[in-house]
């Protein structure tokens, strides 16, 4: 069974500008997290969806960062423009059920390691 | 701000010692706890959770939680250089897991 499916893997970019990162969940899996890694920190979450909709996204900065899951299957992640502070790994995970015990299913993907020069 | 604290380490062990892992969290009404393995460059991986009071075992692997103290920890029988890694602890406030920073471990060969 393949994973979750992240890309691209690691992205460098100069401040100010647009990036976008893609994830594919394991097939079945109706709830997708994004999360945020700062080095040394564990993981943040950013917002989770139950197939298309955002269900908790309180924690995603919208003035710069926006996120969609068209079709309740895959998801992009954007941040426009990104700044310094931005530089971090970008994880997203899916799991099986929704609610509280589906963490206990929750499978993470490699991440994308974001460079903002 | 729900909390969940960890000392970051790093935790040496001699090979074939028990490692011993502490986690903390603020909130009483927290049920669900969770450890996660995060080797250097990875992302975590979930080992083991717990939702009530007491021991969980799975193979070199035991989850101990103590609700009215609020502490959560796992423990490492015959630890082995393959076990060097963070350990994430991990704890469900409302709807969100909420993480710790991790504590480092490393066993020694």
């Amino acid at each position: 069974e393949a994973g979750v499916v992240q890309s691209p893997r690691y992205k460098i970019i100069e401040k100010k500008q647009p990036v976008a990162f893609w994830c594919n969940p394991i097939s079945g899996h109706n709830t997708l997290y994004w999360y945020l890694q700062n080095l040394g920190q564990g993981p943040e979450l950013l917002i989770r969806y139950e197939n298309e909709e955002a269900v908790d996204d309180s924690q995603l900065p919208k003035d710069r960062f926006s996120a969609e899951r068209l079709k309740g299957v895959d998801s992009t992640l954007k941040i426009q423009p990104a700044e310094l502070g931005d530089s971090a790994v970008y994880l997203c995970a899916s799991s099986l059920g929704s609610g509280t015990r589906s963490y206990n299913e929750q499978f993470f993907g490699p991440g994308t390691r974001l460079t903002v020069l | 701000q729900k909390e969940v604290e960890q000392n970051s380490g790093p935790l040496s062990v001699p090979e074939g010692a028990i490692a011993s892992l502490n986690c903390t969290y603020s909130d009483r009404g927290s049920q669900s706890f969770f450890w996660y393995r995060q080797y250097s460059g990875k992302s975590p991986e979930l080992i083991m959770f717990i939702y009530s009071n007491g021991d969980k075992e799975d193979g070199r692997f035991t989850a101990q939680l103590n609700k009215a103290s609020q502490y959560v920890s796992l423990l490492i029988r015959d630890s082995q250089p393959s076990d060097s890694a963070t350990y994430l602890c991990a704890v469900v406030y409302g709807n969100k897991l909420v993480f710790g920073a991790g504590t480092i471990l490393r066993v020694k060969s």
